[in-house]
């Protein structure tokens, strides 16, 4: 079966430290995989997603990046955090348009 | 364009009574339409989801959507609200174009279970 691994859980980082938060799937091969963000009392927000290695798609101006070395591993990172970048981030993979997204636990980011 | 809403962004409701949380799109094309719970601090959880065939659609924990396409709805139901299922929901709606980005969230609907 499938499975996604996000981490860390939380994270606490001053402002303009850099940030590696890391996804992986397993289980299947090829996914569509994305990058979301909740800000308190909101939505979801569609930062990145990527349809292949290397393949990254960017929705929002801003000062995070994604990575996607491997087929199921998916980076998000910056040089400098803002502290308007706390948020609970969500890494989430589907295979095709048809079907359900599937996420991970979260990470739960705090700038100070 | 496609988009989703969800009415109510708080819904309240007894300990026994009907669950209904109200969602619509719009699209030009079929829609594949999904469900999703989330409780604090975690990630989102599929309760169902809306392919094709069958318009009423039974997922997990005793919930339940149908499929109105006169109403450009997908609104979802329990029939008995339990104390656990207090999070917020979220509707989402994905699109036939094949792109990746083609998927909507509704903002989210809170629902607080009263006892």
């Amino acid at each position: 079966s499938q499975t996604i691994h996000q981490w860390p859980a939380t994270l606490v980082q001053p402002v303009g430290s850099p940030l590696s938060l890391e996804c992986t799937v397993e289980g299947t091969s090829n996914p569509n995989l994305y990058w979301y963000r909740q800000a308190a009392g909101r939505g979801l927000q569609l930062l990145f997603y990527s349809v292949g290695i290397g393949q990254i798609s960017s929705e929002v101006p801003q000062n995070l990046s994604a990575s996607r070395p491997q087929d199921r591993q998916f980076i998000l990172s910056s040089k400098k955090l803002l502290l308007s970048d706390s948020g609970f981030y969500l890494c989430a993979w589907r295979l095709r348009y048809d079907s359900p997204l599937h996420f991970g636990n979260g990470t739960r980011l705090t700038v100070t | 364009a496609q988009s989703v809403t969800q009415l109510g962004s708080h819904v309240s409701v007894s300990e026994g009574a009907l669950v209904l949380l109200r969602c619509n799109y719009s699209s030009s094309v079929p829609p594949y339409l999904f469900w999703y719970v989330q409780y604090p601090n975690q990630g989102l959880q599929l309760l169902l989801k809306y392919t094709t065939g069958a318009t009423l659609v039974k997922g997990i924990n005793g919930f339940e959507a149908e499929f109105k396409k006169s109403e450009t709805s997908f609104h979802l139901t329990k029939p008995s609200a339990h104390m656990s299922d207090a999070a917020e929901y979220f509707c989402a709606v994905s699109f036939s174009s094949g792109s990746a980005r083609q998927l909507t969230f509704g903002s989210g609907t809170q629902l607080t279970v009263l006892p």
